[in-house]
């Protein structure tokens, strides 16, 4: 089954603590991202990968880090994760083969920063 | 910066009727992409609907249109015949340079069908 695996689903931690939010995915895609969700906000932007060592910005990327050392995996780091990291987090990927592609999203994390 | 504006928080809709929800979007960018999301209670994101900015046509998936209107920057999602199970959030996302790699999310509109 084609799918977008991230884990853990919930987490809750103390502020300094470092974690990592794992994403795989299983159908070969170029492209991935990771994205916050917070009440009001809809989904923001952290990074994003266009391919294996390949990554950019998006909109809100203060405090985290990626890696995309192979082609299914892309996990969101908090080195230092503090209260107002406390959101709903989702990993995507697309093919990167077509404007039109949509993008295939994972369950989400709910991360709780105490 | 490009930008998706949703300005209904909130919408409520008799089953069966048809109901219109508002995205506009600010980009200088000639090639782009929309995409409607829904979420469900349960959480996950599923794709409804793609159009793009050079496409001729209106999309239409199904019961669901997009009602495009490039002039304006408005590209408003219909959804035909409601059905209880369409009660969800709906995002409009911006591919902000038409490679599906760089999106920036309305802040969504809650749609509650009314039985």
């Amino acid at each position: 089954e084609a799918q977008v695996t991230q884990n853990p689903r919930y987490l809750i931690t103390v502020t300094g603590k470092k974690l990592t939010v794992t994403c795989s995915q299983n159908m070969n895609h170029e492209y991935m991202s990771w994205y916050r969700q917070d009440p009001g906000l809809g989904l923001r932007q952290i990074y994003y990968s266009m391919n294996v060592e390949v990554t950019d910005k998006g909109d809100v990327p203060e405090g985290y880090k990626v890696s995309r050392k192979e082609k299914r995996n892309f996990p969101l780091i908090l080195e230092s994760p503090s209260p107002n990291q406390t959101s709903l987090y989702f990993c995507a990927s697309s093919p990167g083969t077509g404007t039109n592609q949509p993008q295939h999203f994972g369950d989400g994390t709910r991360l709780s920063i105490l | 910066a490009q930008k998706i504006t949703q300005t209904q928080p909130g919408m409520f809709v008799q089953e069966k009727e048809a109901v219109t929800l508002d995205c506009t979007y600010d980009t200088s960018d000639p090639s782009y992409g929309l995409f409607w999301y829904k979420q469900p209670s349960s959480g996950e994101m599923i794709f409804l609907i793609y159009q793009g900015s050079y496409d001729q046509q209106n999309a239409t998936e199904g019961r669901y249109s997009l009602n495009f209107q490039k002039a304006r920057k408005s590209a408003n999602l219909v959804i035909s015949a409601s059905q209880l199970g369409d009660s969800a959030m709906y995002f409009c996302a911006l591919d902000r340079d038409n490679y599906g790699q760089n999106f920036v999310f309305g802040p969504g509109t809650r749609l509650s069908v009314l039985p």
